[in-house]
């Protein structure tokens, strides 16, 4: 069974920091990787998707990448701001079209 | 893309009660997945329906507490049957992307459970 872990927990940062967003899972074989951003309440909305086969994905202000051999995905978000906040989760794709979370990396970007 | 709509967003259900909650896609899909995220917790899937057949249930989830229905490959509804305080959660339904390359997952905007 796919296990998917997102450290840190939470990030607290002041506006214009670089944010560093890490989700790691235990089995390479995936299909995709999906982060996605849930604000208070609300459903998922859709950030970076990053096939099997690439090694990044690129948005914008973010940067997400993938190295399967190691298990281990990270997102970046640039030059943050408080329109930022939000909790941020790491989905791994399985052929099936199923989808393993990580528990979200809640973040406050600070005026 | 595709474009989800879920009814209703919210609700606040006696114990005992059911709620149905419906997904409404904007185009033709074959797989629809439902997931339920607990109070503080991440996402889990509950179930894939399937259109024309039993949905498929993932281990801790039965039929009987959550029901499914897809009469068709644009429509799916989700039963919360039997609601205790524990079902409180956020609800939502999923759809992948419909090309090879484009595998991309898409949800509604959620329904938010709270059993009183």
């Amino acid at each position: 069974k796919q296990e998917v872990t997102q450290i840190p927990a939470a990030l607290s940062v002041p506006e214009g920091e670089n944010l560093v967003l890490n989700c790691s899972f235990t089995d390479s074989a995936i299909y995709n990787l999906q982060w996605f951003r849930q604000d208070p309440g609300k459903g998922l909305t859709s950030l970076l998707l990053i096939q099997s086969s690439q090694r990044e994905q690129t948005s914008g202000r973010l940067n997400a990448s993938l190295d399967k051999s190691s298990g281990r995905s990270t997102l970046y978000i640039a030059a943050s701001q408080p329109g930022d906040s939000a909790t941020y989760l790491c989905a791994v794709g399985s052929n099936d079209y199923k989808l393993s979370f990580g528990a979200g990396t809640t973040v406050t970007v600070r005026a | 893309s595709a474009v989800i709509s879920q009814k209703p967003s919210r609700d606040i259900c006696q114990r005992g009660t059911s709620l149905t909650i419906q997904c409404q896609v904007d185009s033709q899909v074959t797989m629809m997945f439902w997931y339920r995220q607990q109070p503080g917790q991440s996402l889990t899937l509950i179930a894939t329906a399937n259109q024309g057949s039993e949905a498929t249930y993932e281990s801790g989830f039965v039929i009987d507490k959550f029901p499914i229905s897809r009469p068709n490959l644009t429509f799916s509804t989700l039963t919360v049957s039997n609601m205790s305080p524990e079902d409180s959660s956020i609800y939502l339904c999923s759809v992948p992307g419909q090309g090879v390359w484009n595998t991309e997952a898409f949800f509604g905007q959620g329904t938010r459970l709270t059993v009183v």
